[in-house]
């Protein structure tokens, strides 16, 4: 089944204590994305990957790192997490850049920061 | 930055009516694609319906359709004969070259469906 796998899907933690939410897609596809969904915000775009090795700042990078080695990963590491980190997080990937691909969304991971 | 606006933050129908969700954005690209996502209380984002900058035509999925007014910027959903199970936080989002490859998303309008 063609799918966007995160895991934790739930984590409470403290601050300070370095974690890592993990993303996989099967679906071979070239871009990946992370968002963040906060009440009355919507989606943001933390970074995001075009490919294996390139990576790039979304809307609301602070705080976060990514990592592209492999085609079908894309970790997001919170190496310093704060209370305000505290939110539910979504990967996403789409087969191409062009806008015309569709995004195709992981779970969601809730994070609490204690 | 491209912005995207939906001025509603609840909304709600009776099941089997019809009903509208509005969403308006501002850019000065030509080429673009509009989204309405769906998200239900399982959290999960599920793409519902799209829109080319360049197709005239309005997109229709079942009894999913939009309205799109390019001059306007201006991208509302309808939904027809509502179904309980259409009860669900909708977001409209915007992606073109520009926008960094990014889908921006409104802050959403929570729909309520009463039998």
């Amino acid at each position: 089944e063609a799918q966007v796998t995160q895991n934790p899907r739930y984590l409470i933690t403290v601050t300070g204590k370095k974690l890592t939410v993990t993303c996989s897609q099967n679906m071979n596809h070239e871009y990946m994305s992370w968002y963040r969904q906060d009440p009355g915000l919507g989606l943001r775009q933390i970074y995001y990957s075009m490919n294996v090795e390139v990576t790039d700042k979304g809307d609301v990078p602070e705080g976060y790192k990514v990592s592209r080695k492999e085609k079908r990963n894309f970790p997001l590491i919170l190496e310093s997490p704060s209370p305000n980190q505290t939110s539910l997080y979504f990967c996403a990937s789409s087969l191409g850049t062009g806008p015309y691909n569709e995004q195709f969304f992981g779970p969601g991971t809730r994070l609490t920061v204690l | 930055a491209q912005t995207v606006t939906q001025s509603q933050p609840e909304m709600s129908v009776q099941e089997a009516e019809t009903v509208t969700l509005s969403c308006t954005y501002d850019t000065s690209e030509s080429d673009y694609y509009l989204f309405w996502y769906k998200q239900p209380p399982s959290r999960q984002m599920i793409l519902v319906i799209r829109q080319e900058a360049y197709k005239q035509q309005n997109a229709t999925e079942n009894r999913f359709s939009v309205n799109f007014q390019k001059a306007a910027k201006s991208f509302s959903l309808k939904i027809s004969d509502s179904q309980l199970g259409d009860a669900a936080m909708y977001f409209c989002a915007y992606r073109s070259v520009d926008s960094g490859y990014a889908l921006n998303f409104g802050k959403g309008t929570s729909l309520l469906v009463t039998p």
